[in-house]
Parts: structure tokens; sequence; C-alpha cells
């Protein structure tokens, strides 16, 4: 079993729908959990990031954490056709330095 | 310049070829890491340097020789590649201690004929 399971997609939505983005995981040590969105031909850029449970909002953009789960969502709200790339998730425990990803969801949004 | 620069964006070589990738960064973070990202794969993580050394090789080939002459630069040497080790190769600065926040450079894109 992968520690961090993320569904490929490709996802394609029309604009201004909402965007549900999902990783499951197995490692219940995992504390610190991160979203990279990467656009083509780019590196990835961290988007979202949330220590332990509970959700974190930033802009149209909201993380969620369900430890009890072991899931994580990104929400996308009034999605625009500039939000289209790839998604990754990414996560690691407190002692660790090594993080874990996820291998990415592509993300289309149909103007 | 700002955040993680690397050179060349593209490289394509033949199995016999010797090269390098390069990577500065300029935010001032103690460690680097070097990334492999291949189609619909996880990014697996290469090697990370911490205050200059060394601190994890995860299990790579030796074709693949990491560099890493002071905090702000890395380099990945390559030698007798496989057309299997194609891809595209990201390197990241982040500090620590601390989150582990990763700040990524644009990606060197390598061809092996």
């Amino acid at each position: 079993q992968k520690e961090v399971e993320q569904d490929p997609g490709p996802l394609s939505v029309p604009e201004g729908a909402i965007v549900s983005l999902n990783c499951t995981y197995s490692n219940s040590a995992f504390q610190y959990f991160m979203w990279y969105r990467q656009y083509s031909r780019k590196g990835p850029e961290l988007l979202m990031y949330t220590y332990s449970s509970g959700n974190k909002e930033d802009g149209r953009f909201t993380a969620q954490v369900d430890k009890s789960s072991k899931y994580i969502s990104l929400f996308i709200r009034d999605s625009q056709p500039s939000d289209s790339a790839t998604y990754l998730c990414a996560m690691k425990t407190s002692s660790a330095s090594k993080i874990i990803f996820g291998s990415g969801t592509r993300l289309s949004i149909r103007p | 310049e700002t955040g993680v620069t690397q050179t060349p964006r593209h490289l394509v070589m033949g199995m016999t070829n010797k090269k390098s990738l390069k990577c500065e960064q300029h935010l001032g973070h103690n460690a680097m890491y070097w990334y492999k990202q291949s189609a619909k794969k996880p990014l697996e993580l290469m090697f990370v340097y911490s205050l200059e050394e060394r601190v994890e090789n995860n299990s790579v080939p030796s074709r693949f020789s990491p560099e890493c002459p002071n905090s702000s630069h890395l380099f990945l040497h390559l030698h007798t590649l496989q057309p299997e080790d194609s891809a595209l190769y990201l390197c990241a600065s982040s500090q620590v201690p601390g989150t582990g926040e990763l700040f990524f450079g644009e990606g060197s894109r390598l061809t092996v004929l």
C-alpha cells in the first residue's frame, strides 16, 4: 500500500464550479499536510499548509484534514481557468525531514 | 535573482555523455534537495543536503552524483544514464528545523537518448 494515495485524474469542470481534490494516507504519524500547485513546465509551489486536524481557508481555497479517516481535501470555490494545473498533496511527520508526495491530480477548468 | 534557479531548463544527452545540472537558491535556506518527477508518479526524493552535508540518499544509482559546495548551490552530475532516467529533475530548498515547506525551482527536463 502506498503511503499517500491521490487520484491522478484528469478532472475537468466548468468555470465557477466548486472543485474537491482529495488524498488518503496510511501513516497515522503524519502531522503536517500541504497542497502544492504545479503549472505546466513549472516547479510545484506551496498553496496551502495545515498542521494536524481541522480546516484552513485562504481566499477561494480551503484545506481540510480528517486525521480519524486519514483523509485530506482541498476545495476550490468559484474555480477559474487559471486554476488549471496539477495539484499535489504532501505530508510529513513531526520528527522526519522527508516529505511524502501524492502522484498529483491534473485539473482543468473549462471557460 | 530570487527563489530557486535551475539550469539548464532542458537537456538532451546520449547514454555515454557526462553532464551536470545546477541549482542556486537565494532564500537563505540551509537545506537543499534533488527530486525526480516522472509522468503519473509521485515526486521521488533523491538527495538531501542539510548544512552542506548529505543527510539522505534514497538508493539512487551511482550514475547520479550530487555535489553541494555551499548552502546556496547544488549540483547533480550525470554520467552513463539510461533512457528510463528521462524525467523532470527538481531542486528545492527549505529551512531546517522548520515546518518542512519546500521551495522548488522550475526544473530541468532531461531526455536520455
